[in-house]
């Protein structure tokens, strides 16, 4: 079975650019979850999506962050114009509804760096 | 609200030590706690997880035992190899919430 899978691994921008982040979560998953991990401390919570809906965005930081996840499967992450905080690695998560729903699968993030 | 302290690393350790990771949590009612790995170029693993106090977490070696009355969740092993070397996160899960609290991560460089 395949797991959680981000795409781009690495995304290298200037500040004011954007990037689209995608990530693809383990098939059946109905939660999908954003995490972000900034100059090596904490990672930190920033939405969760049960199926197509946004569950819990408190995490977000500001308006220039949008999450969508069309259809209940894929999900992106904008960051439009980016700024230079905004660096840092990008986790996906997803998880099963149910009792099941503690155990969160990760995928490997993806990288940005904005100069 | 809801935090995980853990230790700073990076650790550094001969093979077959003793690893002692240390971590805390604040939390209100009972989280879920957890440990994830993540090994070089690779994605967070879970490691190990316990529900509820007094429960204790294991696998491939490791241990960790919730502890309500000193809020702690702190990772062992008894002896670690070169292969362990990875960067550790403790996390909770409040009771009743789906999103996770993560620490800062403790790296740990295993030397043959």
């Amino acid at each position: 079975e395949a797991g959680v899978t981000q795409f781009p691994s690495h995304s290298v921008i200037e500040k004011g650019q954007t990037v689209t982040l995608r990530c693809d979560p383990i098939s059946g998953h109905d939660n999908l979850y954003w995490y972000r991990r900034v100059m090596g401390k904490e990672i930190k919570f920033l939405l969760h999506f049960v199926k197509e809906s946004k569950q819990d965005e408190s995490g977000m930081p500001n308006n220039r962050f949008l999450a969508e996840r069309t259809g209940g499967t894929y999900s992106t992450l904008k960051v439009q114009p980016a700024e230079l905080e905004d660096s840092g690695v990008y986790f996906c998560a997803s998880s099963q509804s149910g009792t099941a729903r503690n155990e969160q699968f990760f995928g490997p993030g993806t990288r940005l760096t904005v100069l | 609200g809801d935090s995980v302290t853990q230790m700073e690393g990076p650790v550094t350790l001969s093979e077959e030590a003793f690893l002692t990771i240390n971590c805390t949590y604040t939390a209100t009612g009972y989280p879920s706690l957890f440990w994830y790995v993540q090994y070089p170029g690779e994605g967070l693993q879970l490691l190990l997880k316990a529900t509820k106090a007094d429960d204790k977490g294991s696998n491939k070696g490791f241990e960790a035992t919730y502890r309500k009355e000193t809020t702690s969740f702190h990772l062992e092993k008894g002896s670690v190899q070169v292969s362990d070397s990875a960067v550790y996160f403790c996390a909770l899960s409040p009771y009743g919430f789906n999103k996770f609290y993560f620490g800062s991560g403790t790296k740990l460089n295993v030397k043959p």
